[in-house]
């Protein structure tokens, strides 16, 4: 069974950093790409990052870019999320999500319970 | 960046009703559009892929259609367990992805 757990998230201060980890099981982590989408509290759905499934090619929600970095250790199978520079406005919750394979594009088809992050002074 | 807007916000039915939810996007996305279901707590599931093809294991009463800016995500007979907020997804670019900012289904 797949499963996906997301851990790191916490109180942060603005300005502050803060590295999110999704650890994967219950399938060949370096057979996808993965994600991360987040949540503000009462709001929807954001998508922040994407990677594909060795890591060589990343992409960003605007508002993140040059601040959050995605990565991933295959052999660990973990996936990371990188935040500096953080501001009130990243408060969310934050999902790891699995792209599905054999689909072209960012289709998630499972999702963590997800890891919030709260920028507050 | 593509926007996507759905409609209606929120919908107030009753179970067994035909059920349609509408998502626009601001440019042609061809049919790179998914359709999500969430609960209160819980992450979201994927239901639709490719504007209509059905996820595994996600009933037949969901359905998907349309292609270039509009799309709907269609409910044949309410059931208590549809009661959510659903969201669709572009996914044309590949560098980037949005949603639309949901539309919450409740029981009217």
């Amino acid at each position: 069974e797949v499963h996906l757990v997301e851990s790191g998230g916490g109180v942060v201060r603005p300005g502050g950093s803060l590295r999110l980890s999704c650890a994967a099981s219950g399938f060949t982590f370096d057979d996808y790409g993965m994600n991360w989408v987040r949540q503000a509290p009462g709001k929807g759905l954001e998508w922040v990052s994407d990677i594909n499934w060795d890591g060589t090619s990343t992409f960003y929600e605007n508002s993140v870019k040059g601040r959050f970095t995605i990565s991933r250790d295959n052999a660990k199978k973990l996936l990371y999320l990188q935040m500096n520079s953080l501001r009130a406005e990243d408060t969310a919750l934050y999902y790891c999500a699995r792209n599905k394979r054999a689909v072209a594009g960012m289709v998630f088809d499972y999702w963590g319970q997800g890891t919030l992050v709260t920028v507050s002074s | 960046d593509i926007q996507m807007t759905q409609s209606p916000s929120t919908l107030s039915a009753s179970v067994g009703d035909r059920v349609t939810i509408t998502c626009r996007a601001s440019q042609s996305i061809s049919t790179w559009l998914a359709w999500y279901q969430q609960k209160p707590g819980k992450a979201p599931r994927l239901l639709i892929y490719k504007a209509s093809s059905l996820e595994s294991g996600v009933p037949s009463r969901f359905s998907g259609s349309g292609s270039g800016t509009e799309f709907t995500l269609t409910i044949s007979s309410l059931q208590p367990d549809d009661f959510a907020t659903y969201y669709c997804q572009q996914y044309n670019t590949f560098s980037q992805s949005t949603f639309g900012q949901g539309t919450m289904v409740e029981i009217e």
